[in-house]
């Protein structure tokens, strides 16, 4: 049973730019967060998808955006790239009403901005 | 200051006891978790202790939870050299769909 998977798993941009990150959730999993983890930070939470909508999400300007699709798989999208975003991005999976036992982390995404 | 605050560092000798302590701010937690990250690596889950309970046991994981002085601690028993990590203390609650919110991490050195 796959677990969470992130693609790709390290990335260069140049500031400015705009960069897709993709996350496919646990088998069986229908809700995915998003979460930036800065170099010696702990993960900050960024924004949660479920059917398809942005349920929730944490203190993060509009430059960062998602979206979910019908088959529960997720991206996250950063526009005008700064320096201070560099960080590796982990993408949470659950499923909506287990409680909160159930989330599962992927491997990440180490975004570097150059 | 942050909601759940840890202590950075933590060394200690091989088969020795590791003990580490996390403190939360929110008396509404639900659920207190312990992650552990390794270089390079995502999140796993350890284990996980619901708010109304004051103690889990889990192999050689020890979980207490003081909820009186949101304290939360997590003891490895004999710990190994591939026990060397980052280990997350995080808390969620029912209002906020169970999202989990970190501490800073402690980065635990296993030395012989």
């Amino acid at each position: 049973d796959a677990g969470v998977t992130q693609s790709p798993t390290h990335l260069i941009k140049t500031r400015g730019q705009q960069v897709t990150l993709r996350c496919s959730p646990k088998s069986g999993h229908d809700t995915v967060s998003w979460y930036q983890q800065a170099l010696g930070q702990g993960p900050q939470f960024i924004f949660q998808y479920y059917e398809e909508e942005e349920r929730q999400r944490g203190n993060f300007p509009d430059r960062f955006s998602g979206h979910q699709y019908p088959n529960y798989s997720s991206e996250l999208n950063v526009n005008a790239l700064l320096l201070g975003d560099s960080a590796l991005y982990l993408c949470a999976s659950t499923s909506r009403g287990t409680g909160g036992g159930g989330y599962t982390f992927g491997s990440g995404t180490r975004l570097t901005v150059v | 200051g942050e909601d759940v605050e840890q202590s950075l560092f933590l060394s200690v000798r091989e088969g020795d006891s590791s003990v580490i302590n996390c403190t939360y701010t929110d008396s509404s937690s639900t659920y207190l978790y312990w992650y552990k990250q390794e270089p390079g690596a995502g999140l796993q889950l350890l284990t996980y202790i619901f708010s109304n309970m004051d103690m889990k046991q889990d192999q050689r994981l020890t979980v207490l939870l003081n909820k009186k002085d949101k304290h939360l601690s997590l003891r490895i028993a004999d710990t190994q050299t591939g026990d060397s990590a980052i280990y997350f203390c995080a808390e969620s609650k029912t209002g906020g769909s169970y999202i989990p919110t970190f501490g800073r991490g402690t980065s635990l050195i296993v030395h012989p």
